[in-house]
């Protein structure tokens, strides 16, 4: 069955960066466009960009460009998040999620904590 | 600020029916764009309730049911129940010059009294 596993929590200093990962498995990641979505604490869903695995093409929100990376293996069916220039108000919950087109992100990862601090 | 606006909380008792409403603009709902829903429990993966403005994927109970008219949205849930309680995000596509971006509302938190 299709599943993003993600990597685990982080705990970082300000002004580091964080890479997250998330493997794909149960399809092919170059199927289907990633997204990044975040939730800081007592806050609501955020969405950061996608990347189109099988073109490695990208798009982020405007919030995050300069700040953020989006790349992928496909040998490894891993897509990987890197933010810069971490802020206190960087911490939160980071969930990567699969779109499908006209569903919406029907697959989620289970979340990754990065605390900066 | 979010580009979709919902209540930041709604209750009912058992069994009852509750709506959740999320408000847009021409740029995003109002343009024809899809409209998706999703039931967030904390410290867990958002799972997908409603796609394509009112169509439940396989194993979501009809009680869920999704509408759209004009810049909004809604999220209906009858014969309410303990574990219905939780967040839930609309989450749309809004077009500006530069492309499309991925838009949530600002999150409504459901609670069964």
């Amino acid at each position: 069955q299709v599943q993003l596993a993600q990597s685990g929590a982080e705990v970082k200093k300000p002004g580091a960066s964080v890479k997250v990962s998330c493997k794909a498995s149960g399809y092919s990641l170059t199927d289907y466009y990633l997204h990044w979505v975040r939730q800081a604490p007592g806050q609501g869903l955020e969405w950061m960009g996608w990347i189109n695995p099988s073109s490695g093409g990208t798009r982020y929100a405007q919030k995050f460009k300069g700040r953020v990376t989006m790349t992928r293996d496909t040998s490894m069916n891993t897509a990987t998040m890197e933010l810069s220039g971490l802020r206190s108000n960087d911490t939160a919950m980071f969930f990567c999620a699969r779109k499908t087109a006209g569903r919406g992100f029907d697959y989620w990862g289970q979340g990754t904590l990065v605390i900066v601090s | 600020q979010s580009v979709l606006t919902q209540p930041p909380s709604v209750s009912g008792a058992p069994g009852q029916r509750v709506t959740i409403s999320c408000t847009g603009s021409d740029s995003n709902i109002g343009a024809g764009h899809d409209v998706h829903w999703y039931q967030h429990f904390p410290g867990t993966a958002p799972k997908l309730l409603i796609h394509g403005d009112t169509n439940r994927p396989s194993g979501v109970p009809d009680r869920f049911s999704g509408s759209k008219s004009g810049t909004s949205a809604s999220l209906a849930i009858t014969g309410l129940q303990a574990e219905d309680e939780a967040d839930y995000y609309c989450q749309s596509y809004d077009i500006s010059l530069s492309g499309s971006d991925v838009v949530f509302g600002g999150g409504t938190k459901l609670t069964v009294v």
